[in-house]
């Protein structure tokens, strides 16, 4: 059964650094992962997907990597800003027979204060 | 559509009554998914549809839980004898096939049962 866990589970940081968020799950036999973002209250939104054969991908201020021999996957921010505070949450799809089924972490909160 | 539209935004029930949560997926999207969403936890699969059938429902937790989506579009996650622990955001996710692509997210449903 996969299992996943996000390091820290919240980050207070000053406007302007660069930061990591960590997410590490127990079955490496994945199709893909996502990382989402969510604002108190609201629905996911979709960041970055990276499929099984990647090793990383980028939008903007964000780059997330995936080593899924070692079970890891890190979202980089650059320049955080506070419209970054959110809820950021990873998850790996499942195998090819679960559909694109995820299974999520409980998130890292990030405040990003001005 | 141009996203994944929930409704209602929130329900209020009581205990022992029956509701309905309805999903509209992305237009062409063949993959529907349920999932729940208790507070300061990440979401939890319920069920997964692939067209009309239900793919994967290993995420239901019990028989009082049940969903639809007889023309492969819309679906309808059905609670009956609701209960107090019941009360979550139900979130509901398409993509555009069950084969690992991204997963696009509705706004949610909160559900409190009083």
């Amino acid at each position: 059964k996969q299992e996943v866990t996000q390091i820290p589970a919240a980050l207070s940081v000053p406007e302007g650094e660069n930061l990591v968020l960590n997410c590490s799950f127990t079955d490496s036999a994945i199709y893909n992962l996502q990382w989402f973002r969510q604002d108190p209250g609201k629905g996911l939104t979709s960041l970055l997907l990276i499929q099984s054969s990647q090793r990383e991908q980028t939008s903007g201020r964000l780059n997330a990597s995936l080593d899924k021999s070692s079970g890891r996957s890190t979202l980089y921010i650059a320049a955080s800003q506070p419209g970054d505070s959110a809820t950021y949450l990873c998850a790996p799809g499942g195998r090819y027979n679960q559909g694109g089924k995820l299974i999520f972490g409980q998130g890292t909160e990030l405040s990003v204060k001005p | 559509g141009a996203g994944v539209s929930q409704t209602p935004s929130n329900k209020v029930t009581e205990k022992g009554k029956y509701v309905e949560l309805r999903c509209d997926p992305i237009s062409g999207h063949t993959a529907l998914y349920w999932y729940r969403q208790s507070l300061g936890q990440g979401p939890e699969f319920l069920i997964y549809f692939q067209g009309t059938g239900a793919a994967d429902d290993s995420g239901l937790p019990n028989d009082r839980f049940f969903a639809v989506r007889p023309e492969g579009s819309v679906s309808t996650l059905k609670i009956q004898r609701t209960e107090r622990g019941d009360s979550a955001v139900y979130l509901c996710a398409s993509s555009l096939n069950g084969q690992a692509p991204e997963a696009f997210f509705g706004q949610g449903t909160r559900l409190t049962v009083v």
